[in-house]
């Protein structure tokens, strides 16, 4: 089946700093990658549809120039958290959907800033 | 703007009997819903999913029935299994787009 890695699991990072995890299709290439947040004990909200080679749509609410996301190639995607704040510390989660597989996930991104 | 709506938080089943854990929505242009599985600190994992041209799907252990009327969807499990212990999601999609969660209903199965 489509399996989706990403990367890292888990960072710690100090507030001001930036954070980018990395989402991979590894036997498929994935023209659309969706991003998640999950803040505990709560829904997964969309944060944005990255499209290889052109910009990213982001949800309402979501602050495009904090939350960089970068689709160059058809099997990885990144998303950068800029300048970090505790308040961004959350768990996020990649994915991606083919015709054959439907939607897969990434392992997700436990990020904590301290 | 909460559009699917899981109402449980939490469900307590014993084991081998059934579990049904419920889901609303409140967006009529969803046509696609799908039910999800997760671990603390792992991505979910896909279960069952159902067109809105359907009113039952079945996979193993696992059912899901719609209700387009009432915008209303349930997953029965049984029989229920100590590692069916999990958050499940539902979540919707209008053409096989972007997915819309429910807050999750956290199900533990009893011994």
């Amino acid at each position: 089946g489509a399996v989706v890695s990403q990367h890292p699991s888990r960072v710690i990072c100090k507030s001001g700093t930036s954070v980018k995890i990395e989402c991979r299709s590894l036997d498929f290439q994935a023209t659309t990658m969706f991003w998640y947040r999950q803040f505990p004990k709560q829904s997964l909200m969309l944060m944005a549809t990255s499209n290889e080679g052109s910009k990213a749509t982001y949800e309402q609410g979501v602050e495009k120039d904090k939350f960089l996301i970068n689709h160059a190639s058809l099997t990885l995607s990144t998303l950068t958290v800029t300048s970090a704040h505790p308040e961004d510390s959350s768990f996020y989660i990649c994915s991606a959907r083919t015709a054959r597989y439907g939607y897969t996930f990434g392992s997700g991104t436990r990020l904590t800033v301290v | 703007d909460q559009q699917v709506k899981q109402n449980s938080p939490s469900l307590s089943v014993q084991e081998g009997r059934i579990s049904i854990l419920n889901c609303d929505y409140t967006n009529s242009m969803f046509d696609y819903f799908l039910w999800y599985k997760k671990y603390p600190a792992e991505g979910p994992t896909f279960l069952i999913s159902i067109s809105s041209i359907k009113d039952k799907n079945e996979d193993g252990r696992f059912t899901v029935f719609l209700n387009k009327s009432a915008k209303h969807l349930s997953l029965h499990i049984v029989p229920s299994q100590p590692g069916d212990s999990a958050v499940y999601f539902c979540a919707a999609s209008v053409t096989n787009e972007k997915l819309t969660f429910g807050t999750g209903t956290r199900l533990t199965i009893i011994p």
